[in-house]
């Protein structure tokens, strides 16, 4: 059973464009998680999606972010228009339920130029 | 604010001693607390997690006390290792409304040989 994949690994945007994260969860995992890591801090939540649903999105910025976990494919977490704050690790976590331990990616590591 | 603390921000502690992370809370809703171990540029890894309804869990070298009344969690790596040394997280998340984490800042532990 493979982990939760998360790609690319590294992804280097200039300002004023578009980056697309993607989640693929664990097999069997309905429920995903999107956190962001910013360097020497911990992990901040951003969303929670279930397949073709955002359940909950309190820590998306209101501007720039969106997510969507569709029926069929990875979940997506879209950055447009980046900035230089947007510099950080992004998470995905998937879950079989949504109070269950929950498993981790390898994380993409986003850099804006 | 930050919902879960944790200290201390770094720890070094000889080989096979003993490496102990605090971590404190202030919502009650709160009823799950696992641990995550991070190694530089992975994914956290879950190392092991607790309820409310009990006062310890040990699982190997780890253990995880809990005290319901003062909300505070520890981790304990008995016999540390060299191959301890990473970056640990505690969380702590409310299972009846989604589960997503709240992490504490991350304790970076080294441990010498």
């Amino acid at each position: 059973n493979a982990g939760v994949m998360q790609n690319p690994r590294h992804l280097v945007r200039r300002r004023g464009q578009e980056a697309r994260l993607r989640c693929s969860p664990m097999k069997g995992h309905s429920h995903v998680y999107w956190y962001r890591q910013l360097p020497e801090e911990g992990l901040k939540f951003m969303v929670y999606l279930q397949k073709e649903n955002i359940i909950d999105e309190s820590g998306m910025p209101k501007e720039r972010f969106s997510a969507e976990f569709p029926k069929e494919g990875p979940s997506i977490l879209r950055i447009q228009q980046v900035v230089r704050g947007d510099s950080a690790a992004y998470f995905c976590a998937s879950s079989p339920s949504g109070d269950t331990e929950a498993f981790f990616g390898q994380g993409t590591r986003l850099t804006v130029v | 604010q930050q919902q879960v603390k944790q200290s201390p921000q770094s720890l070094i502690v000889q080989k096979g001693g003993i490496s102990i992370i605090n971590c404190a809370y202030e919502n009650t809703a709160f009823d799950y607390f696992p641990w995550y171990q991070q190694f530089p540029g992975k994914g956290p890894a879950l190392l092991i997690a607790i309820r409310p309804d009990v006062s310890e869990k040990k699982e190997g070298r780890f253990t995880i006390s809990f005290n319901k009344s003062a909300k505070q969690f520890s981790l304990h790596i008995m016999d540390s290792q060299p191959g301890d040394s990473a970056t640990y997280f505690c969380a702590a998340s409310m299972t009846n409304t989604g589960n997503q984490f709240y992490f504490g800042t991350g304790t970076s532990l080294t441990v010498i040989p």
